[in-house]
């Protein structure tokens, strides 16, 4: 079955260490993109990737950095910058990034202590 | 800049009766519209989109949705309400206007009880 695979489920951390989260899709999509969901606030846009070796900020890209080395993996380092890193990471792909529905992985909760 | 309204944070049916999660947005061109679904500790899942044509969509498990242009809304609907459909649901907006971003509302928490 194709899908997002997000690893690892739960992540947790010391504050000042960076984090790298996993996503891989064996969709065979172009566009990829990260996703930070706080309670109350929704889905918010960190960054996204709309063919390899691209990527552009989204709307919260400070202290968090990305890579899209080969079309399947788009990871997410949450760096010692993000002042607020405890959250739900989500990952999701789409086919033509328009018109298409994105497909989500199942997220990654992240605890900075 | 497009955004999207979610004014409810929880909607509260019985079983059986008929269910509405409202949607308002706000875009510059022309709007392509989604309503995802999310189960606890879970990824978002696709429910249905507007993209051109009828107003009226129909989408997976029996949820519809009504784009209504003069109101720049896009409320979610269902007949008859399952304690299986409690979750959250979210709207999406992306602009025809230009780029690919995709903007979510805050969420709307459905409860069905029995």
């Amino acid at each position: 079955d194709g899908g997002i695979t997000q690893s690892p489920k739960y992540l947790f951390r010391k504050e000042g260490q960076n984090v790298t989260l996993s996503c891989e899709q064996n969709l065979n999509h172009d566009a990829m993109y990260w996703y930070r969901q706080d309670p109350g606030q929704g889905l918010r846009l960190i960054y996204y990737s709309q063919i390899v070796n691209d990527f552009q900020k989204g709307d919260i890209a400070e202290g968090y950095s990305v890579s899209r080395e080969k079309k399947e993996s788009f990871p997410l380092t949450v760096t010692s910058a993000q002042k607020n890193p405890t959250a739900f990471y989500l990952c999701a792909s789409t086919a033509d990034g328009v018109v298409s529905p994105l497909h989500f992985g199942n997220g990654t909760r992240l605890t900075v202590t | 800049a497009q955004s999207v309204a979610q004014p409810e944070d929880q909607v509260n049916v019985a079983e059986g009766n008929p269910l509405t999660v409202k949607c308002t947005y706000s875009v510059s061109g022309n709007p392509y519209l989604f309503w995802y679904v999310q189960y606890p500790n879970r990824g978002l899942q696709f429910l249905l989109k507007y993209i051109t044509g009828d107003n009226l969509v129909k989408g997976s498990y029996g949820f519809e949705a009504e784009f209504n242009k003069s109101q720049t809304s896009f409320h979610l609907k269902k007949p008859s309400a399952l304690v299986s459909d409690s979750a959250l649901y979210f709207c999406a907006v992306r602009d025809t206007g230009g780029g690919n971003k995709l903007t979510f509302g805050t969420g709307t928490q459905l409860k069905v009880e029995l």
